[in-house]
């Protein structure tokens, strides 16, 4: 278990330029997470795959951003048309499902990888 | 919606000293409750969870019981260690959910 890695760790863009990060889980894990987290806060949900499937989107993933997990397994986040605002730490998470109990689905539990700070000059 | 308040911080400590950190949420049914840790540098770690009412996570002597009478999930630690200096969230998944909520973090700075 190598846990879950993310590239790069640090990008510095230029307003307006694309940006992608890429997201490596941990293997066999099934299910996928982005998040963003901005100084002195906590991260904030933006989507989750499971398997290849983008079953949920925050709001706050607005069209400049996009993300996919083609083969279920890596998934890369892509932000195109960068604003000052995108600049933050966005972490990736990965699980596998946990199951369920009484018929009700149990939570899983989220390993996160290092993040990848973005800086938009 | 779904939402974590943490006690404000930072907190600043002792070696030795007793900790709590106050995390309260709000949820509709029964959401599953997380303390996840972030030591400096390094990703979040998760710390303790509690998946139902009444329950008690535990982890490196850390503890938190899973209070829904009063939508708490408090961390505490009897003595702490100068390691233990991080930054702790409280977090929380909707019951049928699998993204976390999670509250804005305590910054804690334990001196020798």
């Amino acid at each position: 278990d190598t846990g879950v890695s993310q590239n790069p760790r640090h990008k510095i863009t230029k307003r307006g330029q694309n940006v992608t990060f890429r997201c490596d889980p941990i293997s066999e894990h099934n299910r996928l997470y982005w998040y963003r987290q901005t100084l002195g806060q906590g991260p904030e949900f933006l989507t989750y795959f499971q398997n290849e499937a983008q079953l949920e989107k925050s709001r706050l993933l607005s069209d400049r951003f996009s993300a996919e997990r083609p083969k279920g397994s890596f998934s890369t986040l892509e932000i195109q048309r960068t604003e000052q605002g995108d600049s933050a730490m966005y972490l990736c998470a990965s699980s596998a499902r946990a199951g369920t109990s009484g018929g009700a689905p149990l939570a899983d539990t989220q390993y996160f990888g290092p993040g990848t700070r973005l800086t938009v000059l | 919606g779904n939402s974590v308040t943490q006690m404000e911080g930072p907190v600043t400590l002792s070696e030795e000293a007793f900790l709590t950190i106050n995390c309260t949420y709000t949820a509709t049914g029964y959401p599953s409750l997380f303390w996840y840790v972030q030591y400096p540098g390094e990703g979040l770690q998760l710390l303790l969870k509690a998946t139902k009412a009444d329950d008690k996570g535990s982890n490196k002597g850390f503890e938190a019981t899973y209070r829904k009478e009063t939508t708490s999930f408090h961390l505490e630690k009897g003595s702490v260690q100068v390691s233990d200096s991080a930054v702790y969230f409280c977090a929380l998944s909707a019951q049928g959910a699998q993204k976390l909520v999670f509250g804005q973090g305590t910054r804690l700075t334990i001196n020798p």
